[in-house]
């Protein structure tokens, strides 16, 4: 498959342990985050996002906590499965949507089955 | 609702030519981005258009170029292609008005250079 980040850190996770993915932003201005999952061969793939007014946001098996004191984002996957396997990456909006997203680098999360 | 689509999927060109990349949103959605990635500088973004008008550029040269139709399908063009442009182009698509975030994702175009 395609390569998407030869020099990515990489994240090695057993099955059915929780997996903690982090993120620094740049932007203490930024007003919205989103995590994304990008998996070989494929785009990027929304998994949750958060806005600025809150601290933490749950989806299905997964939670974004936001810091802004710290300007740190960190996303947390429970019970992580093979399929989980992908980059992930973080983004932020700096001004009510009408600015670019603002990728990080990504980071490789392989689950060990 | 069907969701972003882009074609080419895969490209070759040489050094020296032009190409032109496709990109038809999920329907509804007004606003398309472009976006390079590349192994070793990750998700770059390219340009931005709503309503068929460019809103917001990236720092690329002018060699990159983009255009909206009325149906808000997208099409971005590379002129004069050089070897670092090989990468995968990504367009996303979202709502576009004030407060949409959002943006989702196609497949991309890969496209080598040699």
């Amino acid at each position: 498959g395609e390569s998407v980040g030869l020099h990515l850190p990489t994240l090695s996770v057993q099955e059915g342990d929780n997996s903690i993915i982090n993120c620094a932003y740049s932007n203490s201005a930024s007003d919205y985050f989103i995590w994304y999952k990008q998996e070989s061969g494929k785009g990027p793939q929304f998994i949750i996002d958060i806005r600025s007014n809150m601290d933490k946001r749950q989806g299905q098996r997964v939670t974004v906590l936001l810091n802004k004191t710290v300007k740190h984002l960190s996303l947390q996957i429970a019970a992580t499965q093979p399929g989980d396997s992908a980059v992930y990456f973080c983004a932020e909006n700096m001004n009510s949507g009408n600015t670019p997203l603002v990728f990080g680098k990504g980071t490789r999360l392989s689950v060990i089955a | 609702k069907a969701g972003v689509t882009q074609t080419p999927r895969y490209l070759i060109k040489t050094r020296g030519q032009q190409v032109t990349l496709s990109c038809s949103p999920i329907s509804g959605h007004r606003s398309v981005s472009w976006y390079q990635q590349t192994p070793g500088q990750g998700l770059q973004f390219l340009f931005e258009y709503f309503s068929e008008t460019q809103r917001n550029k990236g720092n690329f040269p002018g060699r990159f170029s983009g255009r909206q139709f009325s149906n808000s399908r997208s099409e971005m063009n590379v002129s004069t292609l050089e070897l670092g442009d090989s990468a995968l182009y990504l367009c996303a698509s979202s709502p576009g008005g004030l407060q949409s975030y959002e943006q989702y994702f196609g497949p991309g175009t890969r496209l080598t250079v040699t």
